[in-house]
């Protein structure tokens, strides 16, 4: 059971819009950025928003980040054949002092 | 460019140990806090364990505290996670990732991977 709860399966069609929730705590998401990975099986995970909103520079802005309360959400533009992956949301917990994730959401483009 | 390069991977026998080493390359090593990520066969990710840049103060999860130590060679710009009295549960494939400003994962290695198994 992971400490941030994610959906564990979401899809779209090309050019669709879709988003990811992750739900978190007063301990976790409630006072601390949140970060969102993309991971394709067999790669190294890779960065897409830092700090709730931030994109790393080569990032594509279809990919958006936003915060409220205890729960985040990414957003995906304009979906795409290549954005087929598993997502998963993370933070640091000043309770457990450990960084924690999702359990992560397989996107699926139809 | 940054470059993680992680090794030290393979199979072990429960109840031994193995130790993770991760190079560093691209960036002011000494500096940066990194951490230990671990992805166990058709699980998600795990955040291991982490360790500052400027005092080397060190965070485990608890599945691990007291079996694995975090530890750092800035004069070999090396990372190491010592894994001691090994578990089935272990298995994982192992990322050694780098923190920006208190934000962890702005780079990831390729990973090693883990397996205890008799």
């Amino acid at each position: 059971q992971s400490v941030l709860t994610q959906p564990p399966s979401a899809s779209g069609t090309p050019g669709q819009r879709v988003t990811i929730s992750c739900s978190g705590s007063r301990f976790n998401i409630g006072i601390n950025s949140v970060n969102w990975y993309q991971h394709l099986p067999g790669m190294a995970p890779k960065l897409l928003i830092h700090s709730n909103i931030q994109r790393p520079s080569g990032v594509p802005d279809r990919f958006s980040g936003s915060k409220s309360g205890t729960s985040a959400s990414l957003a995906i533009s304009g979906l795409q054949s290549e954005d087929e992956a598993d997502y998963y949301c993370a933070t640091w917990d000043a309770s457990l002092k450990n960084w924690v994730f999702g359990g992560g959401t397989k996107l699926t483009v139809l | 460019e940054v470059r993680l390069v992680e090794s030290g991977g393979g199979l072990v026998q429960p109840g031994g140990s193995l130790r993770l080493s991760c190079a560093a390359s691209g960036f002011t090593f000494s500096t940066c806090a990194m951490a230990w990520v671990r992805q166990a066969p058709g699980k998600g990710l795990e955040w291991v364990s982490g360790i500052s840049g400027r005092d080397g103060k060190t965070y485990y999860t608890d599945s691990v505290n007291g079996r694995f130590t975090i530890s750092r060679d800035d004069s070999q710009n090396t990372l190491y996670l010592q894994m001691n009295s090994l578990k089935a549960e272990d298995t994982a494939v192992y990322y050694c990732a780098k923190y920006e400003d208190g934000s962890m994962g702005h780079n990831w290695g390729q990973g090693t991977l883990v397996t205890v198994s008799s």
